[in-house]
């Protein structure tokens, strides 16, 4: 089992959809939980942090589940421009710092 | 935020040459940074760990030997691929922890694409 696994996609929606991706993460001892885009032959940019109180920022909302370890990213109102592949990220300290990314989900947002 | 410089952006060489890419954290101080490869329509994969001021942690299945990593200061990690063949040709990532208190973010160099001919 992989130790963070992700929607395989990719997610065609059109404009104005809401769109939803889901993560599962294997290792209980993950300690902090990130959603980041990344454009096709870009770095990744960091989206925003999950927390397990929910977090929104603007057509953004993202949810932690600890007891389930499940984390979601919804966008709302979806924009040509949110075309990107939206990565799950979780850190883990087990005797040192490790960032485990999830293959990514691919989303196209047509007119 | 944080900025991640990652050099060079491009690179074409020869097979059998060897390439040095560059990742600084331009305005704090990273005690790791990581590297990572990223083939075509597929994830990151993290290669290795680099550790300011000791020896780099290699994922299972990269070569130390083949894949060189220094990161003799807190602003400054390279990796140098040697005796570069075109199965090494890839998209390499850098990335650097900052650590504010409690949160800890991660930052990406914009990466590099290395063609070997």
């Amino acid at each position: 089992r992989k130790e963070v696994e992700q929607d395989p996609g990719p997610f065609n929606v059109p404009e104005g959809a809401t769109v939803a991706f889901n993560c599962t993460y294997s290792n209980s001892a993950s300690q902090s939980f990130f959603w980041y885009r990344q454009d096709c032959r870009k770095e990744p940019k960091l989206l925003m942090s999950v927390y397990s109180s929910g977090n929104e920022d603007g057509r953004f909302t993202a949810q932690l589940n600890r007891a389930s370890q499940y984390i979601s990213l919804l966008i709302r109102d979806s924009k040509l421009s949110d075309s990107a592949t939206y990565l799950c990220v979780v850190n883990l300290n087990t005797g040192g710092f490790k960032t485990i990314f999830g293959a990514g989900t691919r989303l196209f947002v047509k007119a | 935020g944080a900025v991640v410089s990652q050099h060079p952006s491009r690179v074409i060489c020869k097979s059998g040459t060897s390439v040095k890419i560059e990742c600084r954290s331009l305005d704090f101080q990273a005690t790791t940074m990581f590297w990572y490869r990223q083939f075509p329509k597929q994830s990151l994969m993290l290669m290795a760990t680099s550790n300011e001021g000791s020896k780099a942690t290699y994922e299972q299945g990269v070569e130390k030997d083949k894949f060189l990593i220094n990161h003799a200061s807190l602003t400054l990690s390279t990796l140098t691929v040697t005796s570069a063949h075109p199965e090494d040709s890839s998209f390499y990532i850098c990335s650097a922890r900052e650590r504010t208190g409690a949160n800890e973010k991660l930052f990406f160099g914009s990466g590099t694409q290395l063609s070997v001919l």
